[in-house]
C-alpha cells in the first residue's frame, strides 16, 4: 500500500517560485510513476505532467512548459514540482499521485499554494 | 493532444436510481496491441483528493462497490451507478491515459442527490 504524503500549505508572492514534495512509502521507488495534478478552486482536474525517476522522463503539459520542473530523489523517496514566476492564478491546491496503466490508485492529500501579494 | 468532454456537466438523481455519465474522447483510446482503453474514472468528494473507481474503461477497483461500472470503447464511455446511494454526491472526472502524454481529464461531472 503506497502512501503520499505531501508538504504544507504555502503563500507565495506574485513572481516568487514554490516547492512542492510528495514522499513516498510502501512501494518501490523505482517502480514509480508521479504525476502532479492541479486543481484551483471550485475548478476541475488540470494534468500538469509526470516524471518517471528510474527513466529519468519528465513530460510537461504545454501550459506548464518552461515555467514547471519535476525532480525526484530516490534517496529520500520523494518527488518535487516546483513552480517558478506565480501569478494570481497558480492559486491551486496540488495534488501528486502515483500509477499510470491501472489509473492513478494513490494520491497525496493535497497543497494548497496560494499566490497574493 | 486528446480532449476529453464530459456530459452532462450536472445531474441530479434521486436516492435508488440510476446516474449515467457519458465521456467522449477526441480520438480514439483504444490501444489495439492488447485491446485495451486506457480510460479511467475517478471519484473526488469536496475537500478530498480523486479517488481511482474504474481503470481500462470497466475494470473496477479493489474496493468499489459493484453498483459503479464503465463501459464504451474508442471515443465513447460510460460511468453507471446502477443505484445511487448518499454518499455518491460527488464530482466525477474521466481521464484518458492513452500512448504519449498529455493524459488529459474531462471537466467534471457535479452528481446530486434530486
Amino acid at each position: 500500500q503506497v502512501q503520499l504524503v505531501q508538504s504544507g500549505a504555502e503563500v507565495k508572492k506574485p513572481g516568487s517560485s514554490v516547492r512542492v514534495s510528495c514522499k513516498a512509502s510502501g512501494g518501490t521507488f523505482n517502480y514509480y510513476i508521479f504525476t502532479w495534478v492541479r486543481q484551483a478552486p471550485g475548478q476541475g482536474l488540470q494534468w500538469m505532467g509526470r516524471i518517471i525517476p528510474i527513466l529519468g522522463v519528465t513530460n510537461y503539459a504545454q501550459s506548464f512548459q518552461g515555467r514547471v520542473t519535476f525532480t525526484a530523489d530516490k534517496s529520500t523517496s520523494t518527488a518535487y514540482m516546483e513552480v517558478s514566476s506565480l501569478r494570481s492564478e497558480d492559486t491551486a491546491v496540488y495534488y501528486c499521485a502515483e500509477g499510470q496503466d491501472l489509473g492513478m490508485r494513490y494520491w497525496g492529500q493535497g497543497t494548497l499554494v496560494t499566490v497574493s501579494s | 493532444d486528446i480532449v476529453m468532454t464530459q456530459s452532462p456537466d450536472s445531474l441530479a438523481v434521486s436516492l435508488g436510481e440510476r446516474a449515467t455519465i457519458n465521456c467522449k474522447s477526441s480520438q480514439s483510446v483504444l490501444y489495439s496491441s492488447n485491446n485495451k482503453n486506457f480510460l479511467a474514472w475517478y471519484q473526488q468528494k469536496p475537500g478530498q483528493p480523486p479517488k481511482l473507481l474504474i481503470y481500462w474503461a470497466s475494470t473496477r477497483e479493489s474496493g468499489v462497490p459493484d453498483r459503479f461500472s464503465g463501459s464504451g470503447s474508442g471515443t465513447d464511455f460510460t460511468l453507471t451507478i446502477s443505484s445511487l446511494q448518499a454518499e455518491d454526491v460527488a464530482v466525477y472526472y474521466c481521464q484518458q491515459y492513452y500512448s504519449n502524454p498529455p493524459y488529459s481529464f474531462g471537466q467534471g461531472t457535479k452528481l446530486e442527490i434530486k
